[in-house]
């Protein structure tokens, strides 16, 4: 049973052009929703937790915000710079409290 | 340390040897974590210690898989009789305290021949 779910699986960006990362979780009592970047040959590196429906948080051109459902990580006017993968994952107390359920991510390639 | 270190960064095994794979936390982190991500793949949780205390193990695949922290700061995860399925990247992270802000360190890539 998948409880996290990231699509598209991969996508190309030309420099400048905006879009949104889905991921959407099936889990029930949402302790908090992460975002990690993954460049290749690196651990991930932490980029926000979100905790309740309605929550944004911004940083440079990335802008995470959730619904009961699924959060999206909005790339505003990407730089070539923010090719890498995102990964989400969640924290529930059906998975866990201690313990991040992650998606198999989002390989994004910004073009210049 | 300015951030989780894990060594080796590679490894190569033959099938049936032992491993241990090394992490050494950001001072001062209480909890830590081991993750194992298969290529391609999202990383899938092992263990999780709070200092010296290993409070969850129900992501370790088998019983040759063992983990400690036994001073509450550097931890080793350690495969016993290594199967082929065992080669992935093993990843170990710490944070202050919990899920908060975790930090996580470059990995060691096992592969078992």
């Amino acid at each position: 049973e998948d409880q996290v779910t990231q699509s598209p699986e991969a996508l190309r960006l030309q420099e400048g052009e905006s879009s949104s990362l889905n991921c959407s979780y099936t889990v029930s009592g949402l302790r908090g929703l992460f975002w990690y970047r993954q460049d290749p040959g690196k651990g991930p590196e932490f980029l926000f937790t979100l905790y309740s429906a309605g929550e944004e948080k911004e940083k440079e051109r990335l802008k995470a915000t959730l619904t009961k459902k699924e959060s999206f990580l909005h790339i505003t006017a990407p730089k070539p710079e923010d090719s890498a993968t995102y990964l989400c994952a969640v924290q529930a107390p059906d998975t866990g409290f201690q313990k991040l359920v992650f998606g198999t991510g989002t390989r994004l390639l910004v073009s210049p | 340390g300015a951030g989780v270190s894990q060594s080796p960064r590679y490894k190569v095994a033959k099938r049936g040897q032992d491993v241990a794979l090394r992490c050494d936390p950001i001072s001062g982190h209480v909890s830590l974590f081991w993750y194992q991500q298969a290529l391609g793949q999202g990383p899938e949780f092992l263990t999780y210690f709070q200092n010296e205390a290993q409070l969850d193990k129900s992501g370790l695949p088998s019983d040759r898989f063992f983990a400690e922290r036994p001073e509450g700061s550097v931890s080793t995860l350690k495969i016993q009789r290594t199967q082929q399925e065992d080669s992935a990247v093993y990843l170990c992270a710490s944070s202050l305290g919990g899920l908060t802000e975790a930090f996580f360190g470059q990995g060691t890539r096992l592969t078992v021949v």
